[in-house]
């Protein structure tokens, strides 16, 4: 079954220090990855997804299929970082245009 | 710019009471959704319409209807509301299949009392 395992609900870090979301995942084939953002009071945004292989407001994520893996990474966090992070993935299994998503991080970036 | 618009934003209904959640979007979208979010649950699907005409199950179907009424509109019913269904809905509309970006509307807070 196709599985997106966030296992940190909350993480509380300070400003400037680095941010690593994580994420895992449990699919058959090769997936695509995504990264969703939900800022306070607006709507889920698409962040960042792994075919791209940008860097967007600093984050990167990179895929490690070995891990089976799309950890997001910023090397200095900011206050306007803080929001609810999800991570997402469709495939050939899902039907492509299905996204999974996992349970959610909220990242809190404190002053 | 629209992009995704739902209604309404807030509802509450005692149980047993029925409503249908609208949704329209003006992207020329092909695929539609409808998500729940829960707390420590994230999102899951309900129904999805991957074209105009058709609609298929998510994860979480039961209880719930849905209509693909044309390209642009997808609502989701609620015949008989249960406190279960308390949540926040969130439709969302992507260009095609294959690993598009999905845009989301900014939710339905739905209370079941």
């Amino acid at each position: 079954a196709q599985r997106v395992t966030q296992p940190e609900k909350l993480l509380s870090v300070f400003k400037g220090a680095p941010v690593e979301l994580k994420c895992n995942y449990s699919y058959s084939g090769s997936p695509e990855l995504f990264w969703y953002v939900q800022y306070s009071r607006q709507r889920l945004q698409l962040l960042l997804r792994h075919i791209s292989r940008e860097s967007i407001k600093g984050f990167t994520a990179d895929l490690n299929k070995g891990e089976t893996s799309f950890h997001l990474k910023k090397p200095f966090a900011q206050e306007e970082d803080s929001a609810m992070y999800y991570c997402a993935l469709s495939g050939r299994n899902t039907g492509f245009q299905k996204l999974v998503f996992g349970t959610g991080t909220r990242l809190l970036v404190s002053p | 710019n629209a992009g995704v618009t739902q209604t309404p934003k807030f509802q509450v209904l005692k149980t047993g009471q029925s409503m249908t959640l609208q949704c329209a979007q003006d992207m020329n979208h092909n695929s539609m959704y409808w998500y729940r979010q829960d707390p420590g649950m994230g999102l899951r699907l309900i129904y999805y319409s991957a074209s105009e005409g058709t609609t298929d199950k998510g994860e979480v179907p039961n209880g719930y209807n849905v209509s693909r009424l044309n390209k642009r509109e997808f609502s989701l019913r609620l015949e008989s509301a249960a406190p279960s269904q308390t949540s926040v809905y969130f439709c969302a509309s992507s260009l095609t299949t294959g690993g598009t970006e999905a845009f989301f509307g900014q939710g339905t807070r739905l209370t079941v009392v």
